[in-house]
């Protein structure tokens, strides 16, 4: 059982406009920031947005991050068969078991 | 550019004691603004934190693996390195190591970033 809810799956067309959401409490999401990891097939998980909505180098602007409350969305436009993957949601908890925490994972399909 | 690869036994007894090393390339360990960490994954399942280290030896652990967890930090390898005790076959999974990015402005901020290959490890008699 994670800490972070994801939806297990989600799907879209290519070329067209998918979110992913993550769902966690006022320990976690509400009070600090939010993290996305897109894990290809067969690999290891890779940074696409940290900070909520900030994106590394390298990272197309067809991804973006951004949070509301306890929660966070994952947006992904021009979608292309090259970004099936897991995707997972990570941020800090500050319970008593503090440090970082990981959703379950959405894996994308791209129809 | 900054790259970490795991390395250690692919097979693991049960009640035994798992040993990972992690060897970063292309940066030091010894940069004051990361932590070093370790992240699992069993087969088909999600992402796990087990711990992490600073270069200087301080080290903070998941509570629900603390009891079995040690890792530790050789700077002048470059290396970090994870022991995991009395190990089940739920502690089956990829191991990865990753460089951890942690901070404090007005909230908490922390990702993973970049990621070693992962390696598995197999608890099986």
């Amino acid at each position: 059982q994670s800490v972070l809810t994801q939806p297990p799956s989600v799907s879209a067309a290519p070329g067209q406009k998918v979110t992913i959401s993550c769902s966690g409490s006022s320990s976690n999401i509400g009070n600090n920031y939010v993290s996305w990891y897109q894990q290809l097939p067969g690999t290891a998980p890779k940074l696409l947005i940290y900070d909520n909505n900030k994106r590394p180098s390298g990272i197309p602007d067809r991804f973006s991050g951004s949070k509301s409350g306890t929660s966070a969305t994952l947006g992904i436009t021009g979608l292309q068969t090259g970004d099936e993957a897991d995707y997972y949601c990570g941020t800090w908890d500050s319970s008593l078991s503090a440090g970082p925490v990981f959703g379950g994972g959405t894996k994308l399909t791209v129809l | 550019q900054l790259q970490l690869q795991e390395s250690g036994p692919g097979l693991v007894k049960p009640s035994e004691t798992l040993s990972l090393t992690c060897t970063v390339s292309g940066g030091s360990i010894s940069s004051s603004s990361y932590y070093w960490g370790w992240i699992r994954q069993p087969p088909g399942k999600g992402l796990e934190w087990i711990g992490s280290i600073y270069y200087s030896g301080s080290t903070y652990y998941n509570p629900s693996l603390k009891s079995r967890v040690t890792i530790s930090v050789d700077t002048s390898k470059n290396q970090f390195s994870l022991k995991l005790s009395s190990v089940t076959a739920a502690d089956t999974a990829v191991y990865y190591c990753a460089r951890e990015r942690r901070g404090y402005s007005y909230v908490i901020y922390n990702w993973f970033d970049p990621w070693g290959q992962g390696t598995l490890v197999t608890v099986s008699s």
